[in-house]
């Protein structure tokens, strides 16, 4: 069982509200990532952190930003949600210096109206 | 697909069967893994074969890896129907940083 958690699991909001879906783990580990997947889809990286104060945009370009002032801690915030960003976010990390196995959060499945 | 292709999107099977789902990818590669997502939920990983690897065995998992023709299987021997799940494949390139899934592979496994 993976120590990564995702809060809240499901989110139905309306249009022009701004969220914060969380992300913590408790391993430790200095990568933490971001993918967006559309039901029955791949995943998409949307951002990403090497550590603490890092933060990098993934290969699908994003509205959401993201912060990593703590280690375990690397929120998503959508300043003004739209139908358009209706999907499931699924948050990650790993250690070491190679990407040999990703952890994930069981996801949020957010619904804009 | 930003991976390849994996195929096939959809596979069906009696419990007992074979099931193998293949990945392609596009570039050089350090490794490829293998991950299982249940529906709505989180993806778990598998298995990790990395690029001088040609063959690995976990439980009833069995991967390959082709570098030649950036492909790769994976076999799940005597299947389950709680192996009903889909399945994906991912890179990792370069400095290693960027993890790349493919489509995935949906299994059905009939009771």
């Amino acid at each position: 069982e993976a120590d990564i958690y995702q809060t809240p699991r499901y989110l139905v909001i309306g249009t022009g509200k701004k969220i914060t879906l969380e992300c913590s783990q408790t391993m430790g580990h200095d990568k933490m990532y971001w993918y967006q997947q559309d039901p029955g889809m791949e995943l998409h990286l949307i951002h990403y952190s090497y550590g603490v104060n890092s933060t990098e945009k993934g290969d699908l370009s994003s509205e959401s930003t993201v912060s990593r002032i703590r280690t375990e801690h690397f929120p998503l915030t959508l300043e003004s949600a739209r139908p358009s960003h209706t999907s499931q976010y699924l948050c990650a990390s790993s250690a070491g210096q190679s990407n040999e196995k990703l952890f994930f959060g069981s996801g949020t499945q957010l619904s804009v109206l | 697909s930003q991976q390849g292709e994996e195929d096939p999107q959809a596979l069906s099977i009696q419990e007992g069967e074979n099931a193998t789902m293949n990945c392609s990818y596009k570039t050089s590669i350090n490794n490829l893994q293998w991950y299982r997502q249940n529906s709505g939920r989180g993806l778990v990983h598998l298995i990790l074969i990395r690029s001088n690897e040609r063959e690995k065995h976990s439980g009833r998992l069995r991967v390959t890896l082709d570098t030649s023709k950036k492909s790769s299987s994976l076999l799940i021997t005597a299947s389950r129907a709680a192996d009903t799940a889909s399945y994906f494949c991912a890179t990792a390139r370069g400095g290693g940083f960027k993890t790349i899934f493919g489509a995935g592979t949906r299994l059905f496994v009939k009771a």
